[in-house]
């Protein structure tokens, strides 16, 4: 399948910062990215998704920017509580590969009371 | 949205034998899928599992390997055959609404080991 990484494996931040975590992708062709959250022993969780026609979305304490020229997406997690503590995956989806996902690295955040 | 469940959460197996995980969603779905999880990785996609026809598999997955099956809308189960410690891995499956999102639900996930 497709190429999607992620920059940094891990990264801990204060409670009340914002984090940052990035993603690489590699088919231009994708149309569709979505961040989840994998809390352990659960499976991912939807957090915010956005179309490739689009640069930025916004929702509860979350933004996605999505840099098509470089191929980069980012997710912003603003104010960070200790429940955000978690797993974070980009997934990208093309329409023209069966819609299926493909999921990149992953990074381990940990927010530090 | 959709709550998907698997059955079972957890196994120990023998190397040389097969298990059965069971997917069952709350609501009709488009699609479903499988995927397998190394703990402390990322996901791979196993398959495309497609109502009433053979599934989809990615590349370096069979189907005499992981041989899918998908009766109706609401339920799918993958089976794990010939079973090798290299198996060992979380088995997650995943459904698409009949919405216009793209969003994907997952279940908890199937805990495998073998010895």
């Amino acid at each position: 399948g497709e190429s999607v990484g992620l920059h940094l494996p891990t990264l801990s931040v204060q409670e009340g910062d914002n984090s940052i975590i990035n993603c690489a992708y590699s088919n231009s062709a994708s149309d569709y990215f979505i961040w989840y959250k994998q809390e352990s022993g659960k499976g991912p969780q939807f957090i915010i998704d956005i179309r490739s026609n689009m640069d930025k979305r916004q929702g509860q304490r979350v933004t996605v920017l999505l840099n098509k020229t470089v191929k980069h997406l980012s997710l912003q997690i603003a104010a960070t509580q200790p429940g955000d503590s978690a797993v974070y995956f980009c997934a990208e989806i093309s329409s023209n590969t069966g819609n299926q996902f493909y999921f990149g690295t992953g990074t381990s955040l940990t927010v530090i009371p | 949205s959709a709550v998907i469940s698997q059955k079972p959460s957890r196994d120990i197996c023998q190397r040389g034998t097969s298990l059965t995980i069971q997917c069952q969603v709350d609501s009709q779905v488009t699609m479903m899928f499988w995927y397998r999880q190394q703990p402390g990785q990322s996901l791979t996609l196993i398959a495309t599992a497609n109502q009433g026809s053979e599934a989809t598999y990615e590349s370096g997955f069979v189907i005499d390997k992981f041989p899918i099956s998908r009766p109706n809308l609401t339920f799918s189960t993958l089976t794990v055959s010939n079973m090798s410690p290299e198996d060992s891995s979380i088995y997650l499956c995943s459904a698409l609404g009949t919405g216009q999102s793209y969003e994907q639900y997952f279940g908890p996930g199937t805990r495998l080991t073998v010895t």
